[in-house]
């Protein structure tokens, strides 16, 4: 079992809609960062959080340190969102270990 | 501000060779990691320097080594490469644990 789970691996939305992400992880952390990759590789640090809730723009992410869980949350949506968002944990020192990441795909 | 920068974007090189990847981090951070990052799959960690030091390491063989300079930029290193070392090599930059990760555009290297 991977240490950094996330849900679902695969997400396909229309234009306008509520996007909701998860991740679950099994380690002690110091933070959880939320990253955005679009094709062609470059990574864009979204969120990172160590308790509650961020908001940025569109974006929400939220984190609940007992249940080990984060979501990153996306209200209406946009095609210019479509893109793989990672779940990434940082434990001892700025290490990070990441999920698989889910793709995200947002049709007009 | 240039952010994190990474050079070459692009390398196609014959198994068996050595092939040296650099980083510039953002200014202001102190710490650099590297990471390896497989077709479909999520970026696996290979190693950080801090101090011009290696602090921590991922599951990598020895084949990867890297450097830190003074100024903080670093090298990621891999000699014999293998086929499966194709990959998207990616640099983040921080200043130590304290701040939120940046990263660089990635090498991709293709191993022939």
């Amino acid at each position: 079992k991977n240490e950094v789970e996330q849900s679902p691996q695969n997400l396909t939305a229309q234009e306008g809609e509520f996007i909701t992400i998860n991740c679950s992880y099994s380690v002690g952390i110091s933070a959880l960062h939320w990253l955005q990759q679009h094709p062609g590789g470059g990574i864009v640090s979204l969120f990172m959080l160590s308790s509650g809730k961020k908001k940025h723009g569109r974006l929400i992410a939220t984190i609940n340190i007992q249940e080990k869980h984060s979501s990153l949350h996306i209200t209406a949506s946009h095609p210019r969102d479509s893109a793989v968002y990672i779940c990434a944990v940082r434990g001892s020192g700025s290490r990070l270990t990441f999920g698989e990441g889910t793709q995200l795909t947002v049709n007009p | 501000d240039a952010g994190v920068t990474q050079s070459p974007t692009h390398l196609i090189k014959t198994r068996g060779q050595q092939v040296t990847l650099r980083c510039s981090p953002k200014s202001g951070h102190d710490t650099v990691s590297w990471y390896q990052q497989a077709l479909g799959q999520g970026p696996q960690f290979i190693f950080q320097y801090y101090e011009e030091e290696e602090r921590q390491r991922g599951n990598f063989p020895d084949r990867f080594s890297g450097h830190q300079f003074p100024n903080y930029s670093s090298e990621l290193n891999v000699n014999a490469l293998l086929l499966g070392d194709s990959a998207l090599y990616l640099c983040a930059s921080s200043l130590r644990e304290y701040t939120e990760a940046f990263f660089g555009q990635g090498t991709r290297l293709t191993v022939v």
